[in-house]
């Protein structure tokens, strides 16, 4: 079975700094990984993904995200915050064996001026 | 590309009713699925379609739940004598025919609240 961890419900950043949030994965096979950002009373929208090649996958906004086959994470980043970063992000994993992707519980990002 | 569209946005109704929620995907994605999240938590999945076939249902929809997508396009989905449990978001994506590997564009969602 896949299973997606995001080990923090909450993450604070001061705006210009880095910052990260963390997932790890669980699939069979090759995983796909993907990032979304979720707005207050809005749907998902995507950010990235990796499927195969780059460990380092850039996306939208600035965002990229680390592919780590060995400790099994997939974590996104950010080299400087805006306060407009400010959302919910979700972190899900599908594999070839199946096409529906399960999501993590969500990691809220603050991001302070 | 007009996205997702979802309808109506809110629904209030009383316990024992039924609703009907409507979901437009993206004109050329032939895979939509049908999500619920609730406070705190991801998008759980329901079921999905590919075309009008719908090829997978999760043990989450209990038989007071069913959906439809009859020609391809649009998808309906209708929860029978709603309960108090069923007070959620309910979230349609739709993709591109793939392997697992292609994105989902979510709607922005239908949220129902159970008197």
């Amino acid at each position: 079975a896949q299973s997606v961890a995001q080990p923090e419900d909450q993450v604070n950043v001061a705006e210009g700094n880095p910052l990260t949030v963390k997932c790890t994965y669980s699939v069979s096979g090759n995983p796909y990984l993907f990032w979304y950002v979720q707005y207050p009373n809005r749907g998902l929208q995507f950010l990235l993904k990796y499927i195969t090649g780059d460990n380092l996958v850039k996306g939208s906004y600035g965002f990229e995200a680390e592919f780590n086959k060995s400790q099994t994470s997939f974590h996104l980043k950010k080299p400087s915050a805006l306060v407009s970063d400010s959302a919910l992000y979700f972190c899900a994993a599908s594999s070839g064996g199946s096409y529906i992707p399960t999501f993590g519980r969500g990691t809220s990002l603050i991001v302070h001026p | 590309d007009t996205g997702v569209s979802q309808n109506p946005r809110h629904k209030i109704t009383k316990r024992g009713q039924n609703v009907t929620f409507r979901c437009d995907p993206i004109s050329e994605h032939n895979r939509l699925y049908w999500y619920r999240q609730t406070l705190g938590q991801g998008p759980e999945f329901l079921t999905y379609f590919q075309n009008e076939a719908q090829l997978e249902k999760s043990r989450l929809l209990s038989d007071r739940f069913s959906a439809e997508r009859p020609k391809g396009s649009f998808s309906t989905l209708e929860i029978q004598r709603t309960e108090q449990g069923d007070s959620a978001m309910y979230l349609c994506a739709s993709s591109l025919e793939g392997g697992g590997n292609q994105p989902q564009h979510f709607g922005d969602g239908t949220r129902l609240s159970i008197l």
